[in-house]
């Protein structure tokens, strides 16, 4: 079954740190795609990034950064130089390919709080 | 594109009556999924939908909820009748029936049962 773990359920930083936000997932399935989602505090769900299994170059998109590494199974996002707008609560997604590949498990997600 | 529509954007209701929410997904989206997110549970799968047929329903909770898509462009979930334990932001989502594109989401329901 597949499963999805962001065991930070809050972090706070000052702002102009660098946060890395965790997510560890689990799947039988060797063909999958990763997903990340941002929720800022007015509620609606915000597509970032999404990765399938069989590329695991990590990707950079000005602040963000994320880092794919199957052998942990893990996806981890990365924003440097944070800032007060960054703040928000960050998903991460799993959708298999087998079982109804449409669609996405969620993890509980990460709150981050980002202080001026 | 609009993006996902859904309405009412909230909905305080008795428990006990019937609340419906409502979903107009992307033009050309072939797949209609419905969540909730509560505190304790995160975001749930309920149901979802390819070309207007559910495919997979063992996310809805109990008989009380159920939900239909009787064309592609409209979707609603209902609870009947509604208890406290209902309160949950609802949200629906749609994509392209292309695994792995990513889904769109509605800006939710948030349903009070009082």
């Amino acid at each position: 079954a597949q499963k999805v773990t962001q065991a930070q359920t809050e972090i706070s930083v000052v702002e102009k740190e660098d946060v890395t936000l965790d997510c560890v997932y689990e799947t039988r399935d060797t063909t999958y795609y990763l997903f990340w989602y941002k929720q800022p505090p007015s509620g609606e769900l915000v597509f970032l990034i999404r990765r399938n299994s069989f590329d695991e170059q990590n990707e950079i998109s000005g602040r963000y950064s994320w880092n794919f590494q199957k052998s942990t199974s893990s996806f981890n996002f990365t924003i440097t130089a944070s800032q007060v707008v960054d703040s928000a609560v960050y998903f991460c997604a799993l959708s298999e390919a087998w079982g109804g590949s449409e669609k996405l498990v969620f993890g509980k997600g990460t709150k981050l709080t980002v202080n001026p | 594109d609009a993006g996902v529509i859904q309405s009412p954007r909230h909905e305080v209701t008795e428990m006990g009556q019937e609340v419906t929410l409502r979903c107009k997904p992307i033009s050309g989206h072939d797949y209609l999924f419905w969540y909730r997110q509560t505190m304790m549970r995160g975001l749930e799968l309920l149901i979802y939908f390819n070309n207007n047929v559910p495919i997979d329903d063992s996310g809805m909770p109990e008989d009380r909820f159920s939900a239909k898509m009787p064309n592609a462009s409209f979707s609603t979930l209902k609870i009947q009748p509604s208890e406290p334990r209902d309160s949950a932001v609802y949200f629906c989502a749609s994509s392209l029936a292309r695994w792995g594109t990513e889904a769109f989401f509605g800006q939710g329901t948030r349903l009070t049962v009082v």
